[in-house]
Order: structure tokens, then sequence, then C-alpha cells
């Protein structure tokens, strides 16, 4: 079946390391995408890429890297600096590039816990 | 700037009681599109239906439907006689009709509660 994956579920860090998040699409989608949800809040981007090897920072790209060394894959990493990292964190795709279709189609989420 | 609200934080209702979930925009874009999504308890969001905005037109599928009123730029979504498989947070997003913007921008969403 088609779909996004992202793994772990549920991950636990301890303050001053870094995490990746893992997000892989087999839709053959072109764009994909990070948010990141908070309690009660809506969704915020953190970064974007519309093509392999090319990624754009989002509303809240501060503490956050990423990587688009193939178009199946947009790994997240949470790096020490993120002041906040403890979060809901979602990874997206869609068509884009031109596409008419946009709406994006979203993994099932990974919890990260920082303490 | 670009913004959407959903001012009702949590609705609860009971079961085969019809419910609307309030969302207003604000865009400066003349060319953009709407989104609803919902995200049950699982986490995962889930794509509802998506409106251009030269389509005014109102939307039906099955017990949902959505009223799309630009000159009060509001897109509104009614589920008609809910079931408790509807309980989930409903949100609201806007994107701009321009080629390479790939933004989203969501509400707070609104969290539908429907009792047995």
């Amino acid at each position: 079946d088609g779909g996004i994956t992202q793994s772990p579920k549920y991950l636990f860090r301890k303050e001053g390391q870094n995490v990746t998040l893992s997000c892989e699409q087999n839709l053959n989608h072109d764009a994909m995408y990070w948010y990141r949800q908070d309690p009660g809040q809506g969704l915020r981007l953190i970064y974007y890429s519309q093509i392999v090897n090319d990624f754009q920072k989002g509303d809240i790209a501060e503490g956050y890297s990423v990587s688009r060394e193939k178009k199946e894959s947009f790994p997240l990493t949470v790096t020490s600096a993120q002041k906040n990292p403890t979060a809901f964190y979602l990874c997206a795709s869609s068509i884009g590039r031109g596409g008419n279709r946009y709406e994006q189609y979203f993994g099932p989420g990974t919890r990260l816990t920082v303490t | 700037a670009q913004k959407v609200t959903q001012a009702q934080t949590e609705i609860s209702v009971v079961e085969k009681e019809d419910v609307t979930l309030d969302c207003v925009y604000e865009t400066r874009d003349t060319t953009y599109y709407l989104f609803w999504y919902k995200q049950p308890p699982s986490g995962e969001l889930v794509f509802l239906i998506r409106r251009n905005s030269f389509d005014e037109q109102n939307e039906i599928s099955g017990r949902y439907s959505w009223n799309f009123q630009k000159s009060t730029s509001s897109f509104n979504f009614t589920i008609t006689a809910s079931q408790v498989v509807d309980s989930a947070v409903y949100f609201c997003a806007l994107r701009p009709l321009i080629q390479g913007a790939q933004k989203l921008v969501f509400g707070q969403g609104t969290r539908l509660t429907i009792n047995p």
C-alpha cells in the first residue's frame, strides 16, 4: 500500500542530545514537509522540500535540520539548539512542483519527549 | 499575511445531532485553496476536502457538507447525524495557488466530541 511512514511512534531523549526522526514515502511525491504540533495548537511548518537535494525553511526552522538525498526520504534532526523540542512531529508529502493537486498527505507522526 | 481562525476550541454534542465547525480565513491572494483535515486520536491527519477560491459551490459527501462563502471569508464544515466515530480534532487550512508555494496555514483546530 502507498503511504507515508514515520518511525518511531514514540521517542524519548535526554536534553542536549540530537535526535533524528525518520520519514519515508512511497507515493512518488516530489514535495515533502515537516510540521510540529503542540497541545491545543495547529500545525506549524518546520522545513519543506520540493525536490531532491533542495529544501527551504518554514516558520520555525531554528534548532532543526533536514536532508533530502532521496525522493522517498526526508529525515528531520532535532538538535540540542531547539529550546522546546518536546512535541508531536508530522511528516507530509504532496505531488507538488506544478502539480494541480495541492493536498498534502500525512504520516502517523512521532511523539518526541525530551527530558 | 495569511491566517486561519477556528474560533470553536471544543464542541461536544450527542450522537445524531448535526454540528457545524466554523472556519474563517484571511488572505490578500486572489487565488488560493482551502482544506479540511481530520485528526483522530491516532494522530494522523486525514485529508477531507480541497476547495479552490474560484469554486463557491457547496459540496456534500455523505454526512459531510462544506459551505464556502468568499464574501465572508468562511469555509464551514457540517456533519449531519453525527456519530461517535466523528470524534476527532478538525483543522481548516489555507494555501495560496502560486507555483512553488508549498505552505499550508492551519487554524488551531476544533476538538469535536460525539457522545453516545
